[in-house]
């Protein structure tokens, strides 16, 4: 049973660049979640997806955005990068239709804004 | 939770003791609380939870404490091993659908165990 996925495992980018990381939920969880851990930080909560549909949002601009696709999968874009956006980024699921709300963490994404 | 920036509080144990690790949360609306353990470099992975409806749990060597009254969360782990060495995460959630389930992650706790 896979757990939770992501890619890149890191990537090194621009100020000013745009970026794409990706995230394939546990097998069977249909609700994304994904959250930025600044180094020595504990995770913030960015955005939440279920059904295809942002269903929650925490304290970020609209430079980041997501997306849910059918398969349950999950994108998550930052526009305009910061250098303050250079952190480690989390994607974690849960099954909410079975109403088993713990979510599990995938690997992140390092990012470095340069 | 406050985060407390690079400089976590840290808790060094010897190898075969008991740990206890505290938390304080702050949202007394949350009724669902969960410890993850990161390891460097990794993303947390999920130890142990407890409901609101709960004061202890236990699982594995790891025993949840919550006092609701206080707002305060305890890890207890019995018999610690080089392997438990690693950042510990308090979060807290609301089960309410309408609130969603976005997890709040207090500031972590480093452990360091010494053979």
């Amino acid at each position: 049973d896979a757990g939770v996925t992501q890619s890149p495992t890191h990537l090194i980018k621009t100020r000013g660049q745009q970026v794409t990381l990706r995230c394939s939920p546990k097998s069977g969880h249909d609700t994304v979640s994904w959250y930025q851990q600044a180094l020595g930080q504990g995770p913030q909560f960015i955005f939440q997806y279920y059904e295809e549909e942002e269903r929650q949002r925490g304290n970020f601009p609209d430079r980041f955005s997501g997306h849910q696709f059918p398969n349950y999968s999950s994108e998550l874009n930052v526009n305009a990068l910061l250098l303050g956006d250079s952190a480690l980024y989390l994607c974690a699921s849960s099954d909410r239709r079975g109403r088993r709300e713990t979510q599990y963490f995938g690997p992140g994404t390092r990012l470095l804004v340069l | 939770g406050e985060s407390v920036g690079l400089h976590l509080p840290t808790l060094s144990v010897q190898e075969g003791d008991n740990s206890i690790i505290n938390c304080a949360y702050s949202n007394s609306a949350s009724d669902y609380f969960i410890w993850y353990k990161q390891e460097s470099g990794k993303g947390p992975q999920f130890i142990i939870d407890i409901r609101s409806n709960m004061d202890k749990r236990q699982g594995q060597r790891v025993t949840v404490l919550l006092n609701k009254t206080v707002k305060h969360l305890s890890l207890q782990i019995a018999a610690t091993q080089p392997g438990d060495s690693a950042v510990y995460f308090c979060a807290e959630t609301s089960m309410i659908k309408a609130a969603g389930n976005k997890l709040t992650f207090g500031g972590g706790t480093r452990v360091l165990v010494k053979p």
